[in-house]
C-alpha cells in the first residue's frame, strides 16, 4: 500500500522567509503527486500536481514542487512567505493505474510570523 | 456558485441517532468520494463511487453507508452515530480527463455527543 510522510506537523517561518514543506512517498511505480492547501474553515484546494514530464512543477500563489524519483520526494517550496500563506498543507499520491484513490499525508500546519 | 456543495455545514447530534450528510456537484464529474479529517491524521477515505452503480469501501467504512442517488449526488449516512465519529467530513469529485485531480467541497463539521 502507498504511504505519504510529511515531515513536520507544524512549520513556522517569518514573513519573507523561504517556505519548505517536506513530502516523501512510497510507491512501486511512478506516481501522480499532489499538494493541496486548506485555509481555516475551508475545503481543500489544489495547489499543484505532478503527473508526467517536467519534474519542477509550478502552482498557484508562487508555490512550486520538485519531483525527485531517486529520493521519492515531492517537497513544496516558496521563496518568500506571505501572511496569507498560513494554512494547512497536504501532500497526496496516487498511482498511475486505474485506481483513482488518493492517499494523503497527515498534513503540515504552516504559521507565518510578522 | 460553488461546484461541490455539502449540507449541512455543521451538525450536532446525539449518540445513537441516524444522520445523513449530503453532497451535490455541478462539475459533471463521474467519480465522487467521502473523506473524514481528524486533527493529526490527515484525510482518510470512507467510500468512493465511480458511477451510480459502482460504490466501493475505503479504508474506514465501518459505521458508515453511502447512496449515489444520481451522478451529481452522493450521500453519507451514519446509521447509529457514536462520539468517535466526531470529525470534519469532506466530499470530493474527480473525472478521468483531469488525471485524478480531486475537487473538494467546503466540509461538514459533525459533533456527536
Amino acid at each position: 500500500a502507498q504511504s505519504v510522510t510529511q515531515l513536520g506537523s507544524h512549520v513556522s517561518v517569518s514573513e519573507g522567509a523561504l517556505v519548505l514543506l517536506r513530502c516523501n512517498y512510497s510507491s512501486s511505480v511512478p506516481p501522480y503527486l499532489f499538494w493541496y492547501v486548506q485555509y481555516p474553515n475551508q475545503g481543500l484546494q489544489l495547489l499543484l500536481k505532478y503527473t508526467t514530464g517536467a519534474t519542477l512543477v509550478k502552482g498557484i500563489n508562487g508555490f512550486e514542487a520538485e519531483f525527485k524519483k531517486s529520493e521519492t520526494s515531492f517537497h513544496l517550496t516558496k521563496p518568500s512567505a506571505h501572511m496569507s500563506d498560513a494554512a494547512e498543507y497536504f501532500c497526496a499520491v496516487s498511482d498511475q493505474g486505474s485506481n483513482y484513490k488518493l492517499t494523503f499525508g497527515k498534513g503540515t500546519l504552516l504559521t507565518v510570523n510578522p | 456558485d460553488a461546484d461541490v456543495t455539502q449540507t449541512p455545514r455543521n451538525r450536532i447530534t446525539k449518540t445513537g441517532k441516524r444522520i445523513m450528510l449530503e453532497c451535490s456537484q455541478t462539475k459533471g464529474h463521474d467519480r465522487m468520494y467521502w473523506y473524514r479529517q481528524d486533527p493529526g491524521l490527515g484525510l482518510r477515505l470512507i467510500y468512493y463511487s465511480f458511477d451510480v452503480k459502482d460504490i466501493n469501501k475505503g479504508e474506514i467504512s465501518d459505521g458508515y453507508s453511502v447512496s449515489r442517488q444520481a451522478q451529481a449526488k452522493f450521500s453519507l449516512s451514519l446509521e447509529s452515530a457514536i462520539p468517535n465519529q466526531t470529525a470534519l467530513y469532506f466530499c470530493a469529485t474527480s473525472v478521468d480527463s483531469q488525471l485524478k485531480t480531486q475537487y473538494f467541497g467546503p466540509g461538514t463539521r459533525l459533533l456527536v455527543l
